[in-house]
């Protein structure tokens, strides 16, 4: 069965600090896409990055960087010199092909991060 | 391009209510997916429906159900509502119904049940 863990309830940093958000997931499948979603308090989540089973290549964009493990089945988030703007509720999510066609997309609990002033 | 649209955005209904919430896509895309947003269960997905039909559905009873129009919006409906109701729900479309593709979400509809 899938399942997503995001262990960090609650983040608190200074800004200018680096910050790493944790996600470990399960699935049998083997093809399957890893998602990290941004929620602002205005509620909207926002797609942040997609990595599927198959590119364990590690990426940086900006100040954001994306650790994939399939070893330890582990896809972890880091921002680098964290900015106020960058509180909100991070989520992990696991996507794959629905039993029925289509696909279920399940998402971990959410890590929420306050960037102090 | 206009992003996804859930109206209403606020809600109050009463235990025993039904109510039926709206979802526009992104133009062109024809996934619409649905989730329940709690403080307790986090995000958790209802259902997703793909040119009229649904594929998946999560663990909700029968009184949640939902549906997708011709031209790609939704409703979902919850009927005899419970307290336990009361949450943010999340409306998603994505251009490709395949779990490669990115979710676009809506700001969500909250309900509250008194």
């Amino acid at each position: 069965a899938q399942k997503v863990t995001q262990a960090q309830t609650e983040i608190s940093v200074v800004e200018k600090e680096d910050v790493t958000l944790d996600c470990v997931y399960e699935t049998r499948d083997t093809t399957y896409y890893l998602f990290w979603y941004k929620q602002p308090p205005s509620g909207e989540l926002v797609f942040l990055i997609r990595r599927n089973s198959f590119d364990e290549q590690n990426e940086i964009s900006g100040r954001y960087s994306w650790n994939f493990q399939k070893s330890t089945s582990s896809f972890n988030f880091t921002i680098t010199a964290s900015q106020v703007v960058d509180s909100a509720v991070y989520f992990c999510a696991l996507s794959e092909a629905g039993n029925t066609g289509g696909f279920k997309t399940i998402f971990g609990a959410g890590t929420r991060l306050f960037v102090k002033a | 391009k206009a992003g996804v649209t859930q109206t209403p955005r606020y809600l109050i209904k009463t235990r025993g209510q039904q109510v039926t919430l709206s979802c526009s896509p992104i133009s062109g895309h024809r996934s619409v997916s649905w989730y329940q947003q709690t403080p307790g269960q986090g995000l958790q997905f209802l259902f997703e429906y793909f040119s009229e039909t649904q594929r998946n559905k999560g663990n909700f009873p029968g009184r949640f159900s939902g549906r997708q129009f011709s031209n790609s919006r939704s409703e979902m409906n919850v009927s005899t509502l419970e307290l336990g109701d009361s949450a943010l729900y999340l409306c998603a479309s994505r251009a490709g119904g395949f779990s490669s593709s990115e979710a676009f979400f809506g700001q969500g509809t909250r309900l509250t049940v008194v």
